[in-house]
């Protein structure tokens, strides 16, 4: 599976949007890009996947570079319950994947 | 709808002792993961189990092993449990594993061996 490297940690202002970057240099032509994000104390919870089209959906946006060496969450107006540790995954999808979690991105919403 | 349900929530053990965990999908969704996520890290995959067969395993010693019911409910197992078994045991259920990107958890099964 292609690593992905994320920043530890970023801060961001409610009701801005929070834009968290992910670089995987190393991605497939046949993986895709997941995001989900981790709330203290609850389960990953999923937000978004992408293989090289931009995504949108109820949550945030995802935007993948055209070499698909990277990709950018976006969150467009961040609130307070926004707070939470952010991993980016890639892999190849299937009815036999499994999810390999990094470390993520602690993202911090501040009044 | 209920989601992912995993029991129990807590519980303590000791050095050497056996433990449980179950879990039971989203109604509908045949496939079932478990993770391992210890303190300050992401959640590391143990098992996948779809249709009551095992299709995937991590890096895991054999003191772990798990099964599907045909309810498609799950039991992660641990023998000889050692100190840095405690961790937050996390399972997932989709309906087809990652065709659709989105796997479901729980939240998660917090075990702490003394």
């Amino acid at each position: 599976d292609a690593k992905t490297t994320q920043p530890p940690s970023m801060d961001c202002a409610e009701g801005r949007a929070a834009n968290l970057p992910c670089n995987h240099s190393t991605i497939s032509g046949n993986e895709y890009v997941y995001w989900y994000r981790q709330i203290h104390s609850q389960g990953p919870q999923y937000i978004i996947h992408g293989l090289k089209n931009n995504e949108t959906n109820e949550m945030a946006s995802l935007i993948i570079t055209e070499d698909r060496k990277s990709s950018t969450l976006i969150l467009p107006h961040a609130t307070l319950r926004d707070t939470a540790v952010y991993y980016c995954i890639v892999g190849s999808g299937g009815s036999n994947y499994k999810l390999t979690f990094g470390k993520g991105t602690l993202l911090t919403v501040n009044p | 709808d209920a989601g992912v349900t995993q029991s129990p929530t807590h519980l303590i053990k000791t050095r050497g002792q056996h433990v449980t965990l179950r879990c039971s999908p989203i109604s509908g969704h045949k496939s079932v993961s478990w993770y391992q996520q210890v303190l300050g890290q992401g959640p590391q995959f143990i098992f996948q189990y779809y249709e009551k067969e095992e299709r995937g395993r991590g890096n895991f010693p054999d003191r772990f092993s798990a099964r599907q019911f045909p309810n498609y409910s799950s039991e992660l197992n641990v023998n000889a449990l050692l100190l840095g078994d405690s961790a937050l045991y996390l399972c997932a259920s989709s309906l087809q594993g990652l065709n659709t990107g989105e796997l479901f958890f729980g939240e998660g099964s917090r075990l702490t061996v003394l």
